[in-house]
């Protein structure tokens, strides 16, 4: 079982739509999770952090973390062509000094 | 700089030959990583400095690799006897705490 799984998609939503990215992840001892941005042909962006169960709103994006069921989601409004990434989990797992990234899901919206 | 840079942004090189990979992090960052992104995957973990030292090197896949950082801020990867596989994008970050700032990466083509 790799340590953070991500669907690779592509996920296609249409303009204005809610897009919703799901992560897992293995190691219940797991700290902090984030999500990054990355555009094709460029380097991955940090968008969201976050570290205790709930929701966490940021404009249009909103965390969510369940760590009783290991896993993490994030939720894109009104979603914009712009919008269309690669959208990459990350878990900072106890014991370890950096980041462990899932494979990404591609995300398209359509105007 | 305002961001990390890294140099330089592609590298074409034949197999069995020498490649050094530079990253200048955000001033003031003492943590420094590198990661490698192949096609279609996450960002996979090679070597954590904090400060000059190598705090984690267990990414690094073969003695191949070697990364120094020997003033504290910028940072090579150096790659001996390149083979095919070594093909990726090398991609450096830098941090204060948990959240990592990604360089543009250097695209590296073994032939």
């Amino acid at each position: 079982q790799k340590e953070v799984e991500q669907n690779s998609g592509p996920l296609s939503v249409p303009e204005g739509a809610i897009a919703s990215l799901n992560c897992t992840y293995s190691d219940r001892g797991s700290q902090s999770f984030f999500w990054y941005r990355q555009y094709s042909g460029k380097s991955p962006e940090l968008i969201m952090s976050i570290y205790s169960n709930g929701d966490k709103e940021d404009g249009r994006f909103t965390a969510q973390l369940n760590k009783a069921s290991q896993y993490v989601s994030l939720l894109i409004r009104d979603s914009q062509p712009s919008d269309s990434a690669t959208y990459l989990c990350a878990v900072y797992r106890r014991g370890y000094s950096t980041l462990t990234f899932g494979k990404g899901t591609m995300l398209l919206v359509s105007p | 700089g305002a961001g990390v840079s890294q140099t330089p942004s592609n590298k074409v090189t034949e197999k069995g030959k020498y490649v050094e990979l530079r990253c200048d992090p955000i001033s003031g960052h003492t943590a420094l990583y590198w990661y490698r992104q192949s096609l279609g995957q996450g960002p996979e973990f090679l070597i954590y400095f904090q400060g000059t030292g190598a705090a984690d090197d267990s990414g690094l896949p073969n003695d191949r690799f070697f990364a120094v950082r020997p003033e504290g801020s910028v940072s090579t990867l150096k790659i001996q006897r390149t083979e095919r596989g070594d093909s990726a994008v090398y991609l450096c970050a830098s941090s204060l705490g948990e959240g990592k700032f990604f360089g543009p990466g250097t695209r590296l083509t073994v032939l």
